[in-house]
């Protein structure tokens, strides 16, 4: 299975600031098809995921250009350009090149 | 507006089995393809299986190795349904069970989830 370790495990932010998180993969994500499938979603307390970037770099259909994604091969990094209250709880990157999908650890990201 | 609408919370007592049900509406069911996911207790989330629901037919299913021959995916077109089955449960398997549903693309993106369904297994 691919491995997909993230880093910090946990992010003080404050609002207004911005927030930078990172993800590895064991393995690099490039289909054939020429997408990556590196995928970034925000679990916010009590509730379930929601997608926020896919293809390692496009928005998903609502999510505020505050949030951008980048990166290639095994090495992804999500960028907050300026965090807001409302953006806090926990970030999961989960590559979908291959099944079983699997996620990293999360980073939880907290107002200071 | 697209909704995927799970089934309540269950008790099961190890080595019972239980259903899950997801409940699709606002979209065309047989265009997307439905995940099950699977989230312990302040774990990440786990990736289960998929199925591509199919107009008269059982679906097309890819299960993790993990639990293979213990989770069966299903769909009802006719209700916009899909459930998943899990045999042989034991403490472990105690988590929110998710529905997700990814277009029939090549995006990948699981871009609405259901509510989750809380399962306990315990004596």
């Amino acid at each position: 299975d691919i491995v997909i370790t993230q880093s910090p495990l946990s992010l003080p932010v404050t609002p207004g600031e911005p927030a930078s998180m990172s993800c590895r993969s064991s393995q690099r994500l490039l289909h054939s098809n020429g997408h990556t499938y590196l995928d970034w979603y925000l679990q916010k307390p009590g509730k379930s995921p929601q997608l926020l970037i896919y293809w390692g770099s496009t928005r998903a259909s609502g999510v505020p250009d505050r949030f951008s994604g980048s990166g290639s091969g095994t090495d992804f990094t999500l960028k907050i350009s300026r965090v807001e209250a409302e953006d806090v709880g926990i970030y999961y990157c989960i590559q979908s090149l291959q099944t079983p999908w699997t996620f990293g650890q999360g980073t939880k990201v907290e107002i200071k | 507006q697209v909704q995927l609408v799970q089934s309540g919370a269950e008790v099961e007592k190890p080595g019972a089995s239980v259903r899950v049900s997801c409940k699709a509406s606002g979209y065309s069911f047989v265009t997307y393809v439905i995940h099950w996911l699977r989230q312990a207790p302040g774990e990440s989330p786990e990736w289960m299986g998929r199925i591509i629901p199919v107009n008269g037919g059982n679906g097309h299913t890819i299960y993790s190795q993990k639990f293979q021959g213990r989770v069966t995916l299903t769909s009802d077109t006719s209700a916009s349904t899909a459930h998943m089955e899990l045999s042989s449960l034991t403490s472990e398997d105690t988590a929110v069970y998710y529905c997700a549903r990814d277009p029939l693309d090549d995006s990948n993106a699981l871009d609405y989830w259901g509510q989750g369904t809380l399962v306990t297994v315990s004596s």
